[in-house]
């Protein structure tokens, strides 16, 4: 079965300091990979996703993701994060030719000023 | 370009009760997928559309169903409304099958009472 664990709910990082979350999935062949932003209330915005090439992404708001192929892994990364980064980030998977994610359960991102 | 909308967005409904939501895509994209959001369950997906066709489709009992339009547009009705039907239901739309991102819209808040 496809899934994706997210192995960290909450993390707390000062603001201007690094950022990894972390995201490995099950998938039978490679999938494509994408990361996705949600503040409370709103919808999902798109920060970035890897469909080949590449295996680092660049994505919006100084985001990037690394997939791991040998790992499988797509973790997410921001070198100084600032405190409107604050919100819940999600990894989700789909299967090439198919609209059907499959999302991990997300984790929330508190910055401390 | 005007993003994916949702309506209502929210919205109280009783058990047993049934409910019509709607979806407008992205102009120009022809794919529109629904998503539930739980605090237990998390982000599942529901169903599929892409021109007027279902062509995929989550875990979810038959009281959910969909239809899209000549234009894009999508609606999910369920039906005999239960308390854990209480959700944020998101639309995504995308270009197209295969190697396209999704957008998702703002959701609608069902609370089933």
């Amino acid at each position: 079965a496809q899934s994706v664990t997210q192995p960290d709910i909450h993390i707390t990082v000062s603001e201007g300091a690094s950022l990894e979350l972390r995201c490995n999935y099950s998938y039978g062949a490679t999938p494509y990979l994408f990361w996705y932003v949600q503040s409370p209330g709103q919808g999902l915005q798109l920060l970035l996703k890897y469909f080949s090439g590449d295996t680092l992404v660049q994505g919006i708001k100084g985001f990037e993701a690394e997939f791991k192929r040998s790992q499988s892994s797509f973790n997410l990364r921001k070198p100084s994060v600032h405190w409107s980064d604050a919100a819940e980030y999600f990894c989700a998977v789909g299967p090439r030719g198919a609209q059907k994610l499959v999302f991990g359960q997300g984790t929330r991102l508190t910055i401390n000023p | 370009k005007a993003g994916v909308t949702q309506t209502p967005r929210y919205l109280i409904k009783t058990r047993g009760q049934q409910v019509t939501l709607s979806c407008s895509p992205i102009s120009g994209h022809r794919s529109v997928s629904w998503y539930q959001q739980t605090p237990g369950q998390g982000l599942q997906f529901l169903f599929e559309y892409f021109s007027e066709t279902q062509r995929n489709k989550g875990n979810f009992p038959g009281r959910f169903s969909g239809r899209q339009f000549s234009n894009s547009r999508s609606e999910m009705n369920v039906s005999t409304l239960e308390l854990g039907d209480s959700a944020l239901y998101l639309c995504a739309s995308s270009i197209g099958q295969g190697a396209y991102e999704q957008y998702f819209g703002p959701g609608t808040r069902l609370t089933v009472t």
